[in-house]
């Protein structure tokens, strides 16, 4: 069973403060790897994707691929109330047996900026 | 990225009716994705819309309960056939554009009474 994990929190932070979101995968065979942010009664949007090991960073936000540890992270500085949502981490795998281009979606983290 | 819309952005429907949610893209896409997200959950892929060939349906869905159309490169159609309270969900569209990125439109929010 191919996986995707994260802890599902809610993860509080203080306005201003680095908010440091996690995933596991399950698969080493993965390719593709994506933060997707989701507010309340709203749609997946994308914030980073990353494929090779190391950081790669974007205004406020970095991700960080670890592909020995099936890990990939996302830190958001200097957060903000408005970064409150829902953070999903998302997959792409080598060699599924489904359709191509799939992505595996982890449950999501909940992260509450507090003013 | 890419403009999507869909419509409806949400219904109420009775068990045993159908309800089609069409998705627009505002240009040609080769891969437009079908997803599923109930109630607290993530997502869920349900099939991949194909244009000029048969959807590719994940498993536990079935092309007798949500059957899909792809006419062109810009439009597709999921039917939720014979609907149960178990398929109140939100259900979105996505489009992969470059380098396996999809977007997503904005949703459905369909509940069956």
């Amino acid at each position: 069973q191919k996986e995707v994990e994260q802890n599902s929190g809610p993860l509080s932070v203080p306005e201003g403060a680095i908010a440091s979101l996690n995933c596991t995968y399950s698969d080493r065979g993965s390719q593709s790897f994506f933060w997707y942010r989701q507010y309340s009664g709203k749609s997946p949007e994308l914030i980073m994707s990353i494929y090779s090991n190391g950081d790669k960073e974007d205004g406020r936000f970095t991700a960080q691929l670890n592909k020995a540890s099936q890990y990939v992270s996302l830190l958001i500085r200097d957060s903000q109330p408005s970064d409150s949502a829902t953070y999903l981490c998302a997959v792409t795998l080598l060699n599924y047996g489904g359709s191509q281009g799939n992505l595996i979606f982890g449950k999501g983290t909940k992260l509450s900026v507090k003013p | 990225s890419a403009v999507i819309s869909q419509k409806p952005s949400r219904d109420i429907c009775q068990r045993g009716t159908s309800l089609t949610i069409q998705c627009q893209v505002d240009s040609q896409v080769t891969m437009m994705f079908w997803y599923r997200q109930q109630p607290g959950q993530s997502l869920t892929l349900i099939a991949t819309a194909n244009q000029g060939s048969e959807a590719t349906y994940e498993s536990g869905f079935v092309i007798d309960k949500f059957p899909i159309s792809r006419p062109n490169l810009t439009f597709s159609t999921l039917t939720v056939s014979n609907m149960s309270p178990e398929d109140s969900s939100i259900y979105l569209c996505s489009v992969d554009r470059l380098t396996d990125t999809q977007y997503f439109g904005p949703g459905t929010r369909l509940t069956v009474l």
